[in-house]
């Protein structure tokens, strides 16, 4: 079955700096692959996701890229801000299949 | 549109206690409910996934027996934990697939076994 990898599992970066995070899939099967942001006690809130037939997308602050052939995918969010404090979790499925998630990665902005 | 309205949102119950989560598909017809446990600080693992109308299919590890799922209509999947112990104090949550490929939570359910 699918085996998701995400690194760091905590990243501290100043206000206005950049955040890298960088995931890894075993499963060739999945083209669909979501970033998550996470509050507490909350369900999981869609922030971006891409399809294997792209190699990178952009929604503003936030961008995805895609190496399908490496079977790795990172979220890049620049210009940060302390509201995007919180923990972020990259997943991978081949839908409608079920869908795997990372490990996390709480991201704290230092104002 | 894609809703799937989870109850309840918290729930505390005694020690070998059953406790039923319920998760409903509001505006489309969910098939396949997939069910994830999430202990604090760390990640959604997927427990097992109902498909309506046949049994569901469970994780390595995850207990059939203890963790009953039923999937008997279009809109509605249950997952029962039974005989319920402190170590089975989580967050579960159930997710569905929609169209184009993504997936719509439940708002998810805080278990505490006392």
């Amino acid at each position: 079955g699918e085996n998701v990898e995400q690194h760091p599992s905590t990243l501290s970066v100043q206000e206005g700096d950049s955040a890298v995070i960088k995931c890894t899939y075993s499963d060739s099967a999945s083209n669909y692959f979501p970033w998550y942001k996470q509050e507490l006690g909350k369900r999981p809130q869609l922030i971006i996701d891409i399809r294997s037939n792209v190699g990178e997308k952009k929604d503003q602050r936030i961008a995805v890229t895609l190496n399908k052939t490496a079977k790795h995918f990172s979220l890049h969010i620049t210009e940060t801000q302390p509201e995007d404090s919180a923990v972020y979790f990259c997943a991978a499925s081949n839908p409608p299949n079920d869908m795997r998630f990372g490990a996390g990665t709480r991201l704290t902005v230092k104002p | 549109g894609a809703v799937v309205s989870q109850h309840p949102s918290r729930v505390i119950c005694k020690s070998g206690t059953s406790v039923k989560i319920e998760c409903r598909s509001l505006d489309f017809q969910a098939t396949t409910m997939f069910w994830y446990r999430q202990f604090p600080k760390q990640s959604l693992m997927l427990m097992a996934t109902s498909n309506e109308g046949s049994k569901a299919t469970y994780e390595q590890g995850v207990e059939k027996d203890k963790f009953l799922i039923n999937h008997a209509s279009l809109t509605l999947s249950t997952l029962t934990v039974t005989s319920a112990h402190p170590e089975d104090s989580s967050f579960y949550i159930c997710s569905a697939p929609r169209g184009r490929g993504g997936y719509t939570f439940g708002s998810g359910t805080r278990l505490t076994v006392v």
